[in-house]
């Protein structure tokens, strides 16, 4: 399956843990974004990054969440001391370098993360 | 700040019919307009695009319109069928490949 590979894909946490949630974007793809859809709303922007570099981070809460996709490896989103409030699916996407191919975003099945 | 906006939630047709998804956005800078359907529990896929410089992109029973002057796509899908049923979240890029979701609109289709 050459597709966005997202794990876990159900994560439980309690409040005050951490959550680490991982994403392989498709072969060839560079560049990874991650989404968050709480319970009966849309998809809203967290995180753009590209290999070693966030492009974006305008959407991400500015305490407890950070992103990062290294050199080697999958791209991670981390949450420090969860809160109920985190609970949510996390989706990650991947498209290929700006300029190749007509543009679209390759979604994940989605990491669901319930924070008891 | 809500950059593009789906403005029904929710929309009903019976099969067959002709179902009509509307978007609207604010920015003009967006060359680029997708629509991706996601069923529960699993990732959005795409569905369609179309870029800024068209009106109108056609694939099978779907098809996007463009009106660039209202700020305003639409997605129609005819015939309509149950296998339709899902939520329609319109999406637009802007240049540095950022991308822009509406908060969705669930479509039922009615046998």
């Amino acid at each position: 399956n050459a597709g966005v590979m997202q794990n876990p894909r159900h994560l439980v946490r309690r409040r005050g843990q951490e959550a680490r949630l991982r994403c392989s974007p498709m072969k060839g793809h560079s560049h990874v974004y991650w989404y968050r859809q709480l319970p009966e709303e849309g998809l809203k922007f967290m995180v753009y990054l590209q290999k070693e570099n966030i492009i974006d981070e305008s959407g991400m809460p500015k305490e407890r969440f950070s992103a990062e996709f290294p050199k080697e490896g999958p791209s991670i989103l981390r949450i420090q001391q969860v809160v109920r409030g985190d609970s949510a699916a996390y989706f990650c996407a991947s498209s290929p370098r700006p300029g190749q191919g007509p543009g679209e975003l390759f979604f994940g099945e989605g990491s669901r993360l319930t924070v008891l | 700040d809500q950059q593009v906006k789906q403005n029904s939630p929710s929309l009903s047709v019976q099969e067959g019919r002709i179902s009509i998804l509307n978007c609207d956005y604010t920015n003009s800078m967006f060359d680029y307009f997708l629509w991706y359907k996601k069923y529960p529990a699993e990732g959005p896929t795409f569905l369609i695009s179309i870029s800024s410089i068209k009106d109108k992109n056609e694939d099978g029973r779907f098809t996007v319109f463009l009106n660039k002057s209202a700020k305003h796509l639409s997605l129609h899908i005819v015939p309509s069928q149950p296998g339709d049923s899902a939520v329609y979240f319109c999406a637009a890029r802007r240049s540095g490949n950022q991308f822009y979701f509406g908060t969705g609109t669930s479509l039922t289709v009615i046998p």
